[in-house]
């Protein structure tokens, strides 16, 4: 069965600080992936998807940044972080192929920028 | 320019009694329909989900209606429990291209 893992589950960091999100996907391979940043009691704002390694397609301009390095990883990372990067972020993975297709949720990470 | 547009934005029901949750989509292409339920803290879990060729699927409490003429589709929650209060979100898919609604958060009163 396929498993999806993000890390750290919560972290805090000051303005202005690095940030990297790990998430890993085990039991399938060249999974879509996605970021996604949900603000407190709020809808679901894509950020980020990917089709391959490498490939990443960006769907809101901002401080943040993804990368793919491998086949199951996908990371977001930002130089500096701003207090309006707050919020829940989640990643998930998707197969196209197959008759369903529906988007898999890891656990979250919930950042607090100070 | 929201692709699913769902309501409402919050739901108070009592125990025993219905959720209903409806959503609704303008995109003829779309042709998977999943709903998610998300604790707090937690991310979203696949709950259900239809396709257009079926206007009725039904999985324990959870009922999807699709009316495709319409281009609506909604959550039925039958026998509402304190447990299923939750944030709610509705989808609609057409290859790689996700769109989810607002969100509904459920609250079951005991």
């Amino acid at each position: 069965s396929q498993t999806i893992h993000q890390w750290p589950a919560t972290l805090v960091q000051p303005v202005g600080s690095p940030l990297s999100l790990e998430c890993t996907v085990e039991g399938t391979s060249n999974p879509n992936l996605y970021w996604y940043r949900q603000a407190a009691g709020r809808g679901l704002q894509l950020l980020f998807y990917s089709v391959g390694i490498g490939q990443i397609s960006s769907e809101v301009p901002q401080n943040l940044s993804a990368s793919r390095p491998q086949d199951r990883q996908f990371i977001l990372s930002s130089k500096k972080l701003l207090l309006s990067d707050s919020g829940f972020y989640l990643c998930a993975w998707s197969m196209l192929a197959g008759f369903y297709n529906e988007q898999f949720f890891g656990p979250g990470t919930r950042l607090t920028v100070l | 320019q929201q692709q699913v547009k769902q309501s409402p934005q919050s739901l108070i029901v009592q125990k025993g009694g219905i959720s209903i949750i409806n959503c609704a989509y303008e995109n003829t292409a779309f042709d998977y329909f999943p709903w998610y339920q998300q604790f707090p803290g937690k991310g979203p879990a696949l709950l259900i989900a239809i396709r257009p060729d079926v206007s009725e699927k039904k999985e324990g409490r959870f009922t999807i209606s699709f009316n495709k003429s319409a281009k609506q589709f909604s959550l039925h929650i039958m026998d509402s429990q304190p447990g299923d209060s939750a944030t709610y979100f509705c989808a609609a898919i057409t290859g790689n291209q996700f769109y989810f609604g607002t969100g509904t958060s459920l609250t079951v009163i005991p």
